[in-house]
């Protein structure tokens, strides 16, 4: 069964770096989605994109926050300069259109830590 | 106030036992998800409602629009059901679906 993956399963950095998270939706999909979860909280979508663009993205997604499909294959999710509280799992989902009754897959995530 | 609210926050229950968590919610929805979250952090998609009930294997789940409330339900619960149940929804604002998710109830199932 065709599944979302994310690479890498868990990322150290320091405070003040880049990072690009990493995600291949299921092939024939056209919504892609990044939600994070802070240890102990609950999941809260950053953004969602469609036909090359963001089509909505929450307070969290700030300008340190950006998205790309750079390949037709990869969606990532790029911080350019991490801080403390950007710690939590980064979940990728997709979806195969926009039709009410289809579901999000979900990617194992991307445990992100943060020095 | 959340706009996902569940219960109970964590629970525990006796391998075989019947399981019910409850998910209400106060917005429009066009759709509702039930999803499982298990210790290893990853997420899986049990359900999509947006009307009636679905069952699948040992898990049922129900859903009343007018009340703007949905059960998920595990009948004969097994050590293996373990895991975080995450109540999800996407509102009928927002143009890409996005979800607004519950705080999650932590069960336990136990020998």
């Amino acid at each position: 069964e065709p599944e979302v993956t994310q690479t890498p399963s868990h990322q150290v950095t320091q405070m003040g770096q880049e990072v690009i998270l990493r995600c291949v939706p299921i092939s024939n999909h056209l919504y892609f989605y990044w939600y994070r979860q802070i240890l102990g909280q609950k999941v809260e979508f950053l953004v969602s994109f469609y036909n090359n663009e963001i089509s909505e993205k929450s307070e969290i997604f700030d300008d340190q926050f950006s998205v790309e499909r750079p390949d037709g294959s990869n969606f990532t999710l790029k911080i350019r300069s991490t801080k403390l509280e950007d710690s939590a799992m980064y979940f990728c989902a997709s979806r195969p259109s926009g039709r009410i009754a289809d579901t999000q897959y979900f990617g194992p995530g991307t445990r992100l830590t943060v020095l | 106030k959340n706009e996902v609210e569940q219960s109970p926050q964590n629970l525990t229950a006796q391998e075989g036992e019947f399981i019910t968590i409850n998910c209400s919610y106060s917005v429009g929805i066009s759709a509702l998800h039930w999803l499982q979250q298990h210790p290893g952090g990853g997420i899986v998609s049990l359900f999509m409602l947006s009307s009636g009930k679905k069952k699948h294997g040992r898990l049922i789940a129900t859903i009343n629009i007018q009340e703007k409330h949905s059960s998920l339900h595990i009948t004969a619960s097994h050590p293996r059901d373990s895991a975080v149940y995450i109540c999800a929804v996407k509102p009928n604002t927002g143009t890409a679906s996005k979800l607004t998710f519950g705080t999650g109830t932590r069960l336990q199932v136990t020998l």
